[in-house]
């Protein structure tokens, strides 16, 4: 079955500090990997994606195939970081539909 | 602006009540979909559509039902709503065949407590 771990709930950091969010996948073909935020009292919304490889508020992910991973990350952390993240895997079989981890929050403190 | 909306945002509701759950877009999208928020179990679908009259089940489809009879709208309902229903109910959609720039749009959620 195609699955997306997060292996973190939480995650704190220190402005400033680098942060890192695993995301790990189980699919073995070619899949499509997402990174959405949401802040505080906001809707869902995508981050990143990995075919586009770009960077996002400062945020980069590659994709790792042979390590099934997509982890997100920052160099220097900012306070309006501080969010919930998901994982997100589409494409599976062709599917439109989106698989999600369940998510780590972070929280940048000042 | 094309949008997602919700309605209604927050809704209180008695066991065994049928409860109608309200997503609207105006993006002219075929994908739409259903999801649930829980704590420790992130996102998880309910169902989901990709156009009029095709409806499909997802992970925790059980007591829900949805149907599509255009594409603007995809009412989610509970049957017969129970405390194990209480959750934040996001409604999301995309645009069909867009591969890889599969992005999904979502609602603003409706939080839902079954007491």
């Amino acid at each position: 079955a195609q699955r997306v771990t997060q292996p973190e709930k939480l995650l704190s950091v220190f402005k400033g500090a680098p942060v890192e969010l695993k995301c790990n996948y189980s699919y073995s073909g070619s899949p499509e990997l997402f990174w959405y935020v949401q802040y505080s009292r906001q809707r869902l919304q995508l981050l990143l994606r990995h075919i586009s490889r770009e960077s996002i508020k400062g945020f980069t992910a590659d994709l790792n195939k042979g390590e099934t991973s997509f982890h997100l990350k920052k160099p220097f952390a900012q306070e309006e970081d501080s969010a919930m993240y998901y994982c997100a895997l589409s494409g599976v079989g062709g599917s439109e539909k989106l698989v999600f981890g369940k998510g780590t929050k972070l929280t940048v403190n000042p | 602006d094309a949008e997602i909306t919700q309605s209604p945002r927050h809704k209180i509701t008695e066991t065994g009540r049928q409860v109608t759950l309200a997503c609207h877009q105006t993006w002219n999208h075929n994908n739409m979909f259903w999801y649930r928020q829980d704590l420790g179990h992130g996102l998880r679908l309910i169902h989901y559509s990709y156009g009029v009259q095709d409806t499909n089940k997802g992970e925790v489809s059980d007591g829900y039902s949805v149907s599509r009879s255009n594409t603007e709208d995809l009412p989610l309902t509970l049957e017969s709503a129970a405390s194990s229903q209480t959750s934040v109910y996001f409604c999301a959609s995309s645009e069909y065949g867009a591969g890889w720039d599969n992005e999904q749009f979502f609602g603003p959620g409706t939080r839902l407590t079954v007491l």
